[in-house]
């Protein structure tokens, strides 16, 4: 069974910086997609972007992108010039191209603060 | 459109209670997913459908039935009401499955007491 981890519970940034948020996963497919979703205080998830695992261009979306590592299974979410509205969990998702039935695996997710 | 909806937004339970999540989507989506979300840790699938009348479990689907009548509704049964079924429940759509982004609703704060 595929597995996310996500080794930093909490991180935080000053307001304009830059952060890189972690995450690792494990599974023996090749074909799969990769996702990264923002969930404020108001329990909404909302998707920030994903990588299709048979890209070799990493994804990005204004002021998010990631650093996609197929081989070492790592897949890094980039925020540049943070912004308050940024302050929020982060889960990264794994999905299997096959299909797609079975769903999202996340990880525990990371806590983003923005300190202003 | 609404997109996907959720009801009750929250319920407090007694434990052996039975009761239905509600979850609604209008974007003619095929697959549903209903979530549950523990605290501090990520969402886990319960079950899914790829169509009205085809449903499967998931990781966690223990406690839980679903039925998948039509489309747009896909209600998730608890029976029997546990502690351990104390949890924010997400029901999610998309198009296809694969890379298709996940429409998720507002969740449903279930606290069994």
């Amino acid at each position: 069974a595929q597995t996310v981890t996500q080794s930093q519970p909490e991180m935080s940034v000053q307001e304009a910086e830059t952060v890189t948020l972690s995450c690792t996963y494990d599974t023996s497919e090749s074909d799969y997609y990769l996702f990264w979703y923002k969930q404020p205080p108001s329990r909404q998830m909302i998707l920030v972007i994903r990588q299709e695992a048979y890209k070799q261009q990493n994804a990005t979306e204004n002021r998010f992108s990631v650093n996609f590592q197929k081989a070492a299974k790592s897949f890094s979410l980039k925020i540049s010039d943070s912004q308050l509205g940024d302050a929020a969990m982060y889960f990264c998702a794994y999905m299997y191209s096959g299909g797609g039935a079975d769903g999202l695996t996340f990880g525990k997710g990371t806590h983003l603060i923005i300190q202003p | 459109n609404a997109g996907v909806t959720q009801t009750p937004k929250f319920r407090i339970l007694k434990i052996g209670q039975s009761m239905t999540l509600q979850c609604t989507q209008d974007m003619n989506h095929n697959y549903m997913y209903w979530y549950r979300q523990d605290p501090g840790m990520g969402l886990k699938l319960i079950y899914y459908s790829v169509g009205a009348g085809i449903t499967d479990k998931g990781e966690v689907p223990n406690g839980y039935n679903v039925s998948r009548s039509t489309t747009e509704d896909f209600p998730l049964r608890l029976e029997l009401a546990a502690p351990s079924q104390t949890s924010v429940y997400f029901c999610a759509s998309s198009y296809w499955g694969g890379k298709e982004t996940q429409y998720f609703g507002p969740g449903t704060r279930l606290l069994v007491l």
